[in-house]
């Protein structure tokens, strides 16, 4: 079946420290990847997504970067953090789109508090 | 460009009522469209989905929604609420790049 990994599910980072999250997903090959962060009562931002491996879009400027150095691996990223990049970051697959539309799965989630 | 307006930032019903929670989309082809629900410090889970076949769409928990063209709508509905339907949902127009609607707050009372 497919499933998709997220971690850590909560971290609290210092201003100006560097940042690594990681999904994974399991049981499909080739999926489209996305990075959304989720604002405190707002909704959510598309941050970066990927059709492929080292294919990389950004859809907002900002002090994150992502990488996919594997087919089922996305990794959001920053080398300092600021306090406004606080918040709830969410990945999420979707099917290449040639083989249909059936929505997108997400992951549970990583809650990033700068302090 | 696509764009997916969610009419009510809150939408306050009591246990046992309808819920109706309204979205409208553009979009310059066939949309794909879909509804999320997000529990507190949880990710999202897909509700329903529309993709060009029935224009009703029955989804989990008794959620159905409703596509009309002619309107650009894709309301969120259900005969009658939960406590535990009580969470942010999203409207989501997913053709191409995901674009979401900002959500709606569900509050249930007792």
């Amino acid at each position: 079946s497919q499933t998709i990994h997220q971690w850590p599910a909560t971290l609290v980072q210092p201003v100006g420290s560097p940042l690594s999250l990681e999904c994974t997903v399991e049981g499909t090959s080739n999926p489209n990847l996305y990075w959304y962060r989720q604002a405190a009562g707002r909704g959510l931002q598309l941050l970066f997504y990927s059709v492929g491996i080292g294919q990389i879009s950004s859809e907002v400027p900002q002090n994150l970067s992502a990488s996919r150095p594997q087919d089922r691996q996305f990794i959001l990223s920053s080398k300092k953090l600021l306090l406004s990049d606080s918040g709830f970051y969410l990945c999420a697959w979707h099917r290449e789109r040639r083989k249909g539309n059936y929505g997108y799965t997400f992951g549970s989630g990583t809650r990033l508090t700068v302090v | 460009a696509q764009s997916v307006t969610q009419l009510d930032s809150h939408v306050s019903v009591s246990e046992g009522t309808p819920v109706l929670l309204r979205c409208n989309y553009s979009s310059s082809y066939s949309p794909s469209l879909f509804w999320y629900v997000q529990h507190p410090n949880k990710g999202l889970q897909l509700l329903l989905k529309y993709t060009s076949a029935a224009t009703l769409v029955k989804g989990i928990n008794g959620f159905e929604a409703e596509f009309k063209k002619s309107e650009t709508s894709f309301h969120l509905t259900k005969p009658s609420a939960h406590m535990s339907d009580a969470a942010e949902y999203f409207c989501v127009e997913g053709s191409y790049i995901p674009t979401f609607g900002r959500g709606t707050s569900l509050i249930v009372h007792p």
